[in-house]
């Protein structure tokens, strides 16, 4: 256990719906991020969250969006779903605020969203 | 933008041979880290390397940090099958926050 939590672990839903996907840091870490990985495809990264607030910004779609809340824990919302959204979706965390206190991350291990 | 590039892709070895995987940046970078991934599996820090020339070690994982900071590697020595996995390299920009751009990975298999 990472001590980072995702849910739901795997998601099977139609085109055209919408879905939510959660994550719970790491206790002590501020920083929550959000990547990508298709099949096969690297990590790719979508939007990254510091207390609360929106710190950078990946190849994120319009149809996608996240926040984090008071808690720390984020969601990303995923709208208007096509088949070629289905991916693992993974959360990471991290203590640090800037590059200068970069410890790197820790994983959770993921939501497998199934667009059909 | 940032491009953080690996090679190879793939990788192929017989246990006991050595593996070396090679990361390159089309920018300066502040750090490089580097994290496996099983199969199935989530990726995992190994470590962080922070200053030019820099050279770690964990075991038989041998991590470089090239002197213009802009490539790095990793080499296993005599390689396990528990070494199966793919291995990134995610570099963080000299000019960003904390945000780290991760390389298309290389995937190791170790043949028994």
């Amino acid at each position: 256990d990472s001590g980072v939590t995702q849910t739901p672990k795997h998601l099977i839903t139609a085109t055209g719906q919408r879905v939510t996907l959660r994550c719970s840091p790491r206790s002590g870490d501020l920083s929550v991020y959000w990547y990508q990985q298709s099949l096969d495809q690297g990590l790719q990264f979508l939007i990254q969250y510091y207390n609360g607030e929106e710190r950078a910004k990946g190849n994120i779609l319009e149809r996608f969006s996240a926040q984090q809340f008071p808690d720390l824990h984020s969601e990303l919302n995923l709208s208007s779903l096509e088949l070629g959204d289905s991916a693992l979706y993974f959360c990471a965390s991290s203590v640090a605020r800037d590059r200068r206190s970069n410890y790197g991350y820790t994983f959770g291990s993921g939501t497998r969203l199934t667009v059909v | 933008g940032q491009q953080v590039m690996q090679i190879p892709q793939y990788q192929h070895v017989q246990e006991g041979e050595d593996f070396t995987t090679y990361c390159n940046s089309s920018t300066t970078l502040s750090n490089i880290q580097w994290y496996k991934q099983r199969p199935g599996g989530h990726p995992v820090f190994l470590i962080q390397l922070v200053k030019s020339g820099e050279v770690k070690k964990q075991k038989r994982l041998t991590f470089q940090f090239g002197e213009a900071k802009k490539n790095s590697s990793l080499h296993i020595t005599a390689t396990q099958t528990t070494d199966v996995g793919t291995y990134f390299c995610a570099g963080t920009q000299k000019t960003s926050y904390d945000k780290v751009i991760f390389g298309p990975g290389t995937s190791l298999s170790v043949i028994p």
